[in-house]
């Protein structure tokens, strides 16, 4: 079985661009997450997903959203983008619509904000 | 507010040494804990979660960890490092209410000396 991929893996743009990220979750999940990962805060949790429905966000600002299509796949995008954006996007997913169930973590984007 | 602390940023071990990884954390009731491994280059993948019953539990790759609710840790251990184990590991906690939020520490970067 296909783990979780993200594309891309790298990304380069510049500040006020925006941009957006996709994540392909492991067949027959339902629920989709993402983090973002810096050096200098570590892993914090954006949003997750379930059935096209946003169940749970974190303390990001609106400059940051997503949405999950019928097939689970997920998409995040980010607009105005900031120096400070420069980071890892990780995506994970799991079967069932709760954080408690085990995620399955994709490899990572790369974002590097110039 | 909720938080998970890991006192450790770095980590040297020799292998075949015994390993204890140190994790707290700050919350009201008994909260959901996980254990993550980060290999460069790599998702985080889980080693193993505690919620409840049996406090010491058993994870993969030979981790085990330890739920002490008076002393609000959740240490990771292995009686015995390989080189492969040289990682990034996150101690994470879920918070419930108000919609389940997963709470990462900042990780502990192991290095493992052959």
């Amino acid at each position: 079985k296909a783990g979780v991929t993200q594309t891309p893996r790298y990304l380069i743009k510049t500040r006020g661009q925006q941009v957006t990220l996709s994540c392909s979750p492991i067949s027959g999940h339902r629920s989709v997450s993402w983090y973002q990962q810096t050096p200098g805060q570590g892993l914090q949790f954006l949003f997750e997903y379930f059935s096209e429905t946003q169940r749970n966000k974190g303390n990001f600002p609106g400059r940051f959203s997503g949405r999950q299509f019928s097939n689970s796949r997920s998409e995040m995008n980010v607009s105005t983008l900031e120096l400070g954006d420069s980071a890892l996007y990780l995506c994970a997913s799991s079967l069932a619509a709760s954080l408690l169930n085990e995620q399955f973590f994709g490899p990572g984007t790369r974002l590097t904000v110039l | 507010a909720q938080s998970v602390t890991q006192p450790d940023i770095h980590i040297t071990v020799s292998e075949g040494a015994s390993l204890e990884l140190r994790c707290n954390y700050s919350y009201g009731a008994t909260p959901y804990l996980f254990w993550y491994v980060q290999s460069p280059g790599q998702g985080l993948q889980l080693l193993l979660k505690y919620f409840s019953g049996d406090t010491l539990v058993q994870g993969i790759k030979g981790f085990e960890a330890e739920f002490k609710r008076s002393q609000s840790s959740f240490n990771l251990r292995k009686p015995s490092v390989h080189w492969s184990d040289a990682a990034e590991y996150f101690c994470a906690v879920v918070i419930t209410g108000g919609g389940n939020k997963l709470t990462f520490g900042t990780g502990t970067q192991l290095k493992v000396e052959l």
